[in-house]
C-alpha cells in the first residue's frame, strides 16, 4: 500500500531552524511536493523534489533521497508566521499526489 | 484577481439531501481535482479531470459524482449526503496533470455538515 509518514505535531522557537521529516512508500514515484497549511485555510505550495539533493528557496529548502523514500523540509530564521501544518505529498505512478497527514508546527516566542 | 472560487463557504445539509459543490477556476487550467480533508487524516481525492470533457475516479468517489462540460467549472454532486461525508471539501487545479512541477492550487473549501 501507499503510506506517508511525518510527525504529528512539532515546536520550534521564533529565530531558529527546525527540519521536518517526511517517508514515504508510493507506487512508482514521480517527485514530492512539500505544502503549507494554515489553520483554517486552503495548502499553499512551497516545493517541488524530483531528483536527490536539495533545493532550496528563501527561508525554506526540501530534500529528497528517492533511495531512502526519504524527504525533508528545513525552515531557517523562523518567525510567527511560519506556524501552519505542512503537507507532504509525493506523486505516485498515476500522478495522484498521496497526502500525509501533516506536521503542525508550534513556534513560540 | 486570477484564482478559484468555491462556493458555499459552508453548509450544514440534513441526510438524504442532494447537494452540488461548485467550483470555478479562471486560470485556463486543463487539470482539476476534488479533495476532503478530515482531521487527522490527509487530503484525501475524490474526483479528478485532466482536461475538459474527462473525469476520473479519486481514492473515494462513492457517493459523488463530478462533470466538466467547460475548463472553468468542475462541480461535485452528492446525490444523497451522508453523515460520513461531513468534511472539508477543497477543490485544486493545475496548469497539466501528469509529471512535472505542476503545482496544484488550491480553492478555499467548503465546510460540509450533513445531519
Amino acid at each position: 500500500g501507499q503510506n506517508i509518514d511525518q510527525p504529528t505535531e512539532m515546536t520550534a522557537t521564533e529565530g531558529a531552524i527546525v527540519q521536518i521529516n517526511c517517508t514515504y512508500q508510493t507506487s512508482g514515484f514521480n517527485g514530492l511536493f512539500w505544502y503549507q497549511q494554515h489553520a483554517g485555510e486552503a495548502p499553499t505550495f512551497l516545493s517541488y523534489n524530483v531528483l536527490d539533493g536539495l533545493e532550496e528557496k528563501g527561508r525554506f529548502s526540501s530534500f529528497l533521497s528517492r533511495s531512502k523514500g526519504y524527504s525533508y523540509l528545513l525552515l531557517k530564521e523562523l518567525q510567527m508566521k511560519d506556524s501552519a501544518s505542512y503537507l507532504c505529498a509525493p506523486m505516485d505512478s498515476n500522478y495522484q499526489l498521496i497526502w500525509g497527514a501533516g506536521t503542525k508546527l508550534i513556534i513560540k516566542p | 484577481i486570477a484564482g478559484i472560487t468555491q462556493a458555499p463557504t459552508s453548509q450544514i445539509l440534513a441526510a438524504g439531501r442532494r447537494m452540488t459543490l461548485r467550483c470555478t477556476q479562471d486560470m485556463r487550467h486543463n487539470a482539476m481535482y476534488w479533495y476532503r480533508q478530515d482531521l487527522g487524516l490527509g487530503l484525501r481525492l475524490i474526483h479528478y479531470s485532466n482536461t475538459a470533457g474527462t473525469t476520473g475516479k479519486g481514492e473515494v468517489p462513492d457517493g459523488y459524482s463530478v462533470s466538466r462540460a467547460n475548463t472553468d467549472d468542475f462541480p461535485l454532486t452528492l446525490a444523497s449526503a451522508v453523515p460520513s461525508q461531513t468534511s472539508v471539501y477543497f477543490c485544486a487545479s493545475s496548469e497539466e496533470s501528469g509529471g512535472g512541477a505542476y503545482e496544484q492550487f488550491f480553492g478555499p473549501g467548503t465546510r460540509l455538515t450533513v445531519l
